[in-house]
């Protein structure tokens, strides 16, 4: 089955609101990696998490690794219609070499 | 960036047909991988090279063949597919093999099965 879970699926948000998108698994995970795709596009790296409770900052982007190493979050702030995309995790399992993604979380930005 | 450069970008072939996807990374990377994007399932491994072997086969059917020549191109060969392969097939390379290095992946081909 798919190792991690990632929530909502799909998200709607009115521009200059914030919102959360969560990946969620019942293993413990050694990293997290967050990428992003733009709609006809391709994935791009956005950044990694491995340390428990890590939180990192790109401008309005904040991402979270959860204390167990099981669920990790990102976190937009005012969004704005760039920010359109499907917002991936990804992960590898403790113990673990294969780096496996979730099903992603589309965001539609509402002007 | 262009740093990942896959050819062709769209390709509609019919199941008796062979066709070939390439892959060409300019990063120096030492690992290549092919991934599967379709509507319904999210992105699926398929195949991992590293340093020019294949280091992961993700149980996948033997119409697909890969290929990896050199550390700088892939292949993934095509042989009588089905309807349920119409997808965008994505290439990723990363600096090592090592799965916690970052990914980065090409613009992909989307194939279409007649």
């Amino acid at each position: 089955g798919q190792q991690v879970m990632q929530i909502p699926q799909y998200q709607h948000v009115q521009e200059g609101e914030d919102f959360t998108t969560y990946c969620n698994s019942s293993t413990t995970l050694s990293n997290i990696q967050w990428y992003k795709q733009r709609p006809g596009g391709h994935p791009v790296f956005l950044i990694q998490l491995v340390k428990s409770g890590e939180v990192k900052k790109q401008k309005r982007l904040t991402f979270q690794f959860g204390e167990a190493k099981k669920n990790s979050s990102l976190h937009i702030t005012a969004t704005q219609t760039t920010d359109v995309g499907t917002y991936f995790c990804a992960s590898i399992k403790a113990a673990g070499n294969k780096l496996t993604f979730g099903g992603g979380t589309r965001v539609l930005v509402k002007p | 960036e262009t740093g990942v450069t896959q050819t062709p970008r769209h390709l509609v072939m019919g199941m008796t047909n062979k066709k070939s996807l390439k892959c060409e990374q300019h990063l120096g990377h030492n690992a290549m991988y092919w991934y599967k994007q379709s509507a319904k399932k999210p992105l699926e491994l398929m195949f991992v090279y590293s340093l020019e072997e294949r280091v992961e086969n993700n149980s996948v059917p033997s119409r697909f063949s890969p290929e990896c020549p050199n550390s700088s191109h892939l292949f993934l060969h095509l042989h009588t597919l089905q309807p349920e392969d119409s997808a965008l097939y994505l290439c990723a390379s990363s600096q090592s093999g090592d799965s916690n290095q970052p990914q980065h992946f090409g613009d992909g081909t989307r194939l279409s099965i007649l």
